[in-house]
C-alpha cells in the first residue's frame, strides 16, 4: 500500500466554494506537513503538525485551514480561494516528531485549480 | 534563514550520458542535513539521500553519486549512464538542526533523458 495517500488527486473549484483536501499516512509517523508547489517556485511549507499539534504556520492566509484529528490523517480546508492559489498541494509525513534529521515521505499531491 | 539554490532549471541529455545536477546551499548552522528528492511525473517526491554536515564522505548508490563539499557549500548529484526513467524533477533540500520541521527546497532541476 502506498505510504502517503492524498484525495482528491484533482480538484477544480470556484472562488466561493468550500472544499477539503485529505491526506493519510500508513507509515506510523508522528509529523505531517502541507506544502504548496506552484509553477517555477520552490516548494513552500505551509503547515506542520507534530503529534497532532500544529507547530508551524508559515504565514499562510486564513482561507487555508488545516486539521489533524490524529497522527495518521491531515486535512486542508479551503474556502474563498483566489486563482493564484491554484497549485499542486503536497502532503508529507516523517518520523520522530519532525526532527530536522528525518526524511519526509510525500503523497502524490492534489492538483488544485481555482476558477 | 537557510537557502538552497539549484541554478539549472532544465537539463536535457541523451540516454547513457552522465549528468550532474548542482546544488548550492546557505546556512549559519554548523549542524544541518542535506537531501535530494526525485519528483517523477506522477507527482510524489521520492527521497533519494540524506547527508549530515559532519559527514563529507561522498556516496555512490548504483548509477547515482553525490559529492558533498562544505568548502564550496555544494551538494551535487551525478547520474551515470542516464536512462529515460531518470527523467524527473530533482530537488535539493536543507534542514537545520536548530530549525525543526523547516526543510527548505531548491527550485528544482527538470531532467529530460531522451532515448
Amino acid at each position: 500500500e502506498t505510504g502517503v495517500t492524498q484525495t482528491p488527486r484533482h480538484l477544480v473549484m470556484g472562488m466561493t466554494n468550500k472544499k477539503s483536501l485529505k491526506c493519510e499516512q500508513h507509515l506510523g509517523h508522528n509529523a505531517m506537513y502541507w506544502y504548496k508547489q506552484s509553477a517555477k517556485k520552490p516548494l513552500e511549507l505551509m503547515f506542520v503538525y507534530n503529534f497532532k499539534e500544529q507547530t508551524e504556520n508559515n504565514s499562510v492566509p486564513s482561507r487555508f485551514s488545516p486539521e489533524c484529528p490524529n497522527s495518521s490523517h491531515l486535512f486542508l480546508h479551503l474556502h474563498t480561494l483566489q486563482p493564484e492559489d491554484s497549485a499542486l498541494y503536497l502532503c508529507a509525513s516523517s518520523r520522530g516528531g519532525g526532527s530536522s534529521y528525518n526524511e519526509q515521505f510525500f503523497g502524490p499531491g492534489t492538483r488544485l485549480t481555482v476558477l | 534563514a537557510q537557502k538552497v539554490t539549484q541554478a539549472q532549471t532544465e537539463i536535457s541529455v541523451v540516454e547513457k550520458e552522465d549528468v550532474t545536477l548542482d546544488c548550492v546551499y546557505e546556512t549559519r548552522d554548523t549542524t544541518y542535513y542535506l537531501f535530494w528528492y526525485k519528483q517523477p511525473p506522477s507527482g510524489e517526491l521520492v527521497f533519494l539521500i540524506r547527508r549530515n554536515s559532519f559527514d563529507e564522505q561522498n556516496e555512490i548508490s548504483g548509477r547515482y553519486s553525490w559529492n558533498f563539499q562544505k568548502s564550496t557549500s555544494s551538494f551535487n548529484f551525478t547520474i551515470t549512464a542516464s536512462q529515460v526513467v531518470d527523467s524527473a524533477v530533482y530537488f535539493c533540500a536543507l534542514s537545520e538542526a536548530n530549525n525543526n520541521n523547516d526543510m527548505r527546497f531548491g527550485a528544482g532541476t527538470r531532467l529530460t533523458v531522451k532515448p
